[in-house]
């Protein structure tokens, strides 16, 4: 059964601190991975996407990094701000037709000045 | 401006009273999807569409109806709604199939009593 599992579930860091969230998969065949980020009460909106070939890619203070041999993924956030207090979901996608999506449980980080 | 639009944003009402949730893209997505997120088990997906006459089920589509008549539209149906349905619910579209991004409404609340 595909399944993504993200860790740690909740996560409190000071502004400006770094820190990291994980997203293990086993998903397969693998077609690609984003993260998402979730305001409280609003959709998620992409940050990222990497496929089996990629294994950094940026935006802005966002990095996340993929091993696609151990199927772990991280993101990475630097010098938190306030306004990155949200929850942040991994999605694996699989060629196979049909249900093409796999949704990890999310995390939910909380920036505190 | 591309959106996903989700009608309505918050509803409460009973058992066994039917309701519709409409859903409407302006980007020509060929892919909709519906999603509950209920805490502790994060984005779980109810229906899709692949494309025009086109829905398939998710992983929870028990008491939920979905139709397709069109490509920018993608209602929800709860034909006889029960407290267990209480949840907040997401519409999504997507253009590029497996790679495409995720376009995610605002989210409907909606309160079964």
């Amino acid at each position: 059964k595909n399944q993504v599992e993200q860790s740690p579930q909740s996560l409190i860091i000071l502004e400006g601190k770094n820190c990291t969230l994980q997203c293990n998969y086993t998903v397969s065949p693998f077609s690609n991975l984003r993260w998402y980020k979730q305001d409280t009460g609003r959709g998620p909106v992409s940050l990222t996407i990497m496929t089996f070939s990629e294994n950094t890619k940026s935006n802005g203070r966002y990095t996340a990094t993929l091993d696609a041999d151990t199927k772990q993924s991280s993101l990475h956030i630097t010098a938190s701000q306030l306004s990155d207090s949200a929850s942040y979901i991994c999605v694996v996608s699989t060629y196979n037709a049909g249900n093409m999506l796999t949704f990890g449980g999310g995390t939910r980080l909380m920036v505190k000045p | 401006e591309a959106q996903v639009t989700q009608n309505p944003r918050y509803l409460i009402t009973v058992t066994g009273k039917k309701l519709t949730v409409t859903c409407s893209q302006n980007m020509n997505h060929e892919y909709m999807s519906w999603y509950r997120q209920d805490p502790g088990l994060g984005l779980r997906q109810i229906y899709y569409s692949m494309n025009v006459e086109v829905t398939d089920k998710g992983d929870v589509p028990e008491g939920y109806k979905v139709s397709r008549k069109e490509k920018r539209n993608f209602p929800l149906i709860l034909e006889s709604p029960s407290p267990n349905q209480t949840s907040l619910y997401f519409c999504a579209s997507r253009r590029d199939y497996p790679t495409g991004e995720l376009f995610f409404g605002e989210g409907s609340r909606l309160t079964v009593l």
